[in-house]
């Protein structure tokens, strides 16, 4: 059973171009929650979605950052234009359907983006 | 409402034990607890989903009080292999983490 997969790992762009991430949960998980980690920094909540449904993106910058999980493939996180600001370590953890809360997340290796 | 842990930092010597706390301003209702490896994701430990509950992982073992809203993370006779940032997660509709609590085990 793979674990929760993303990719790239690292992810090197220009300012102004845009970032796409990837993330495969595990297998019989539905629900996927992105963070943001910078160096030294906590898990910073950025959006909860269930496939075809964003459940929560109260964490989302309101410009420029856009998540989806469809039906098949996997969820992927854009960053359109991105800056140096949004280097950073994006992390994604999947879950299983159940009471929200009660069951177990388990991380990605993340993907580590910068932008010069 | 992000949960307060502490300490946010705390170095041992190996054998020695920490205790790591986590409160939050919100009723809980479960709290799940990580470490992260400097460079790694972060790595599930346990996840207590009942006041009053206790868990053991190896020689790690976590408390939940429900009625204070707090969460205690056990280290016994620490290993070097204990070293990484502890973070603590509540349900909030989402699963919200701490600052997280950086453990040093020196030799």
């Amino acid at each position: 059973n793979a674990g929760v997969m993303q990719n790239p790992r690292h992810l090197v762009r220009r300012r102004g171009q845009e970032a796409r991430l990837r993330c495969s949960p595990m297998k019989g998980h539905s629900h996927v929650y992105w963070y943001r980690q910078l160096p030294e920094e906590g898990l910073k909540f950025m959006v909860y979605l269930q496939k075809e449904n964003i459940i929560d993106e109260s964490g989302m910058p309101k410009e420029r950052f856009s998540a989806e999980f469809p039906k098949e493939g996997p969820s992927i996180l854009r960053i359109q234009q991105v800056v140096r600001g949004d280097s950073a370590a994006y992390f994604c953890a999947s879950s299983p359907p159940g009471l929200r809360g009660n069951t177990e997340a388990f991380f990605g290796q993340g993907t580590r983006l910068t932008v010069v | 409402q992000q949960p307060v842990q502490s300490p946010q930092a705390v170095i041992l010597r190996e054998g020695e034990d920490a205790v790591i706390n986590c409160s939050s301003s919100k009723a809980l209702y479960s709290v799940h607890w990580y470490r992260q490896k400097h460079g790694e994701a972060p790595v599930f430990l346990m996840i207590l989903l009942k006041g009053g509950e206790q868990k053991g992982h190896e020689k790690i073992s976590a408390s939940f009080n429900e009625k204070k809203q707090q969460s205690s993370l056990y280290l016994t006779a620490s290993q070097l292999s204990y070293s990484g940032t502890y973070f603590c997660g509540t349900e909030q509709g989402k699963l919200i983490f701490g600052q997280g609590t950086e453990l040093s085990v020196k030799p």
